[in-house]
């Protein structure tokens, strides 16, 4: 069984300043996927990363992923309070029918 | 845009009932799941279903069945329900295996 972490579990941090959620995961997976949970509300897909050097960005988040060292990384540019909120990631099964999620990382952006 | 309906926002039940929860999606996905989060313990996947009336266990597959009559419906049962399983529950459904999920809203039960 895939396992994932993710940390830190919490992040405070201030506007204007960047930061990286780490995503480190046990065994090969062929994907990784980040999603955004805002509070009281469902989880959201962000990027799916499909291989090893892959990289994403959306704003001001960027995605990345090593399959050698089994670690994915969302970094923060200059972070503003719309960002808050819990961001999880994920890996899946060989077949892809089943998903591994971290414990997510609750962020907070502090005016 | 993909539209993942679950029946109830807000469930309280007692102790011992059997319980349904509901899930329909509107996109013709073929994979559907349910899971449920716990703070600390992030997401754990009860059932999943890749077609009509198959149905496959997750990590958590205890004091809970499935059932998948028509593809669009995707059914979670507690069958006696029990205080530790007052929790959140989401459904999801993806198109193909390794597509990104799309969640429902969630339903917070709690199991008095």
């Amino acid at each position: 069984e895939l396992k994932v972490e993710q940390n830190p579990l919490f992040l405070s941090m201030q506007e204007g300043k960047n930061y990286t959620i780490y995503c480190n995961y046990s065994t090969t997976s062929d994907r990784l996927y980040w999603y955004r949970q805002d509070p009281g509300k469902s989880l959201e897909s962000l990027f799916v990363l499909l291989s090893n050097g892959a990289v994403k960005q959306e704003g001001r988040l960027m995605a990345s992923l090593d399959t050698k060292a089994r670690l994915s990384t969302l970094h923060i540019t200059a972070a503003v309070h719309d960002l808050s909120a819990t961001y999880f990631c994920a890996g899946s099964s060989n077949t892809g029918n089943q998903f591994y999620f971290g414990t997510g990382t609750s962020l907070t952006v502090i005016p | 845009d993909v539209k993942v309906t679950q029946s109830s926002r807000y469930l309280v039940k007692r102790t011992g009932e059997k319980v349904f929860l509901e899930c329909v999606q509107d996109m013709d996905h073929e994979n559907m799941f349910w899971y449920r989060q716990d703070p600390g313990l992030g997401l754990r996947l009860i059932y999943f279903s890749y077609d009509v009336k198959m149905k496959e266990k997750g990590d958590i597959p205890e004091g809970y069945s499935v059932s998948r009559e028509k593809k669009e419906r995707f059914s979670l049962i507690l069958e006696s329900a029990s205080t530790n399983q007052t929790s959140m529950y989401l459904c999801a459904s993806s198109p193909r295996p390794g597509s990104p999920l799309h969640f429902g809203n969630g339903t917070r039960l709690t199991v008095t």
